[in-house]
């Protein structure tokens, strides 16, 4: 079976410096994808990060980097700078392999909760 | 692009009430929808997975009576919640894919309807 798991449930930091957000997996899949979200107090999800489990290379997107660490089956978040508006909830989600008509479902994580203070 | 829309946003009913949530992909066709509830503090819980034109697959301890679901177009979805109670106010969301966004098969959330029953 499939899982994800967020140890943390709530993090601080100050504004303008660097966080990571852990996030640990478990899947006998040989094809997986690792997905970020963030989910403010609007409750929209924002996708931020994606990284395949076949990708060589850590994922990123700006101020948002993945450190993937396939044999630990870590793929912890990296936000650098950090802004007043990262504060909200954010989620590691993992996708199994390729099922049929190419698609499956997402397993999210618990959760860690952000708060940037200025 | 890859914009989905959910309706109502928010919704207040009696107890004993059925309520019908409308999910859209505004500007791509959807094979796939996934209904999510998210109680507060909580993760996202998968509870079905919707293709076009077939029976919606239920995730174990969803009732399939109780949360229908239809998929009668590649953009449009709906979950009827059906004799709700007050343990079914939750925050439900969807999300609609698959589409190719260069680094993997991504699906792509509504902004979420809260539900409260009374």
């Amino acid at each position: 079976a499939q899982k994800i798991t967020q140890t943390q449930p709530g993090m601080f930091v100050q504004e303008k410096e660097a966080v990571t957000l852990d996030c640990t997996y478990d899947t006998s899949d040989q094809s997986y994808g690792l997905f970020w979200y963030k989910q403010p107090s609007s409750g929209e999800m924002i996708f931020l990060i994606y990284q395949g489990s076949y990708d060589e290379q850590n994922a990123t997107e700006g101020r948002y980097s993945l450190n993937f660490q396939k044999a630990r089956k870590s793929a912890n978040l990296v936000i650098s700078a950090s802004q007043l508006g990262d504060s909200a909830m954010y989620f590691c989600a993992m996708r199994g392999g390729l099922a049929r008509g190419g698609y499956n479902k997402l397993i999210f994580g618990a959760g860690t909760r952000l708060a940037v203070h200025p | 692009g890859a914009v989905v829309s959910q309706h109502p946003s928010w919704v207040i009913c009696k107890s004993g009430t059925s309520v019908k949530i409308e999910c859209r992909s505004l500007d791509f066709q959807a094979t796939t929808m996934f209904w999510y509830r998210q109680f507060p503090k909580q993760s996202l819980m998968l509870m079905a997975t919707s293709n076009e034109g077939s029976k919606a697959t239920y995730e174990q301890g969803v009732e399939k009576d109780k949360f229908l679901i239809n998929h009668a177009s590649l953009t449009l979805s709906t979950l009827t919640v059906t004799s709700a109670h007050p343990e079914d106010s939750s925050f439900y969301i969807c999300s609609a894919g698959p589409l190719y966004s260069g680094a993997s098969y991504e699906q792509y959330f509504g902004p979420g309807t809260r539900l409260t029953v009374t």
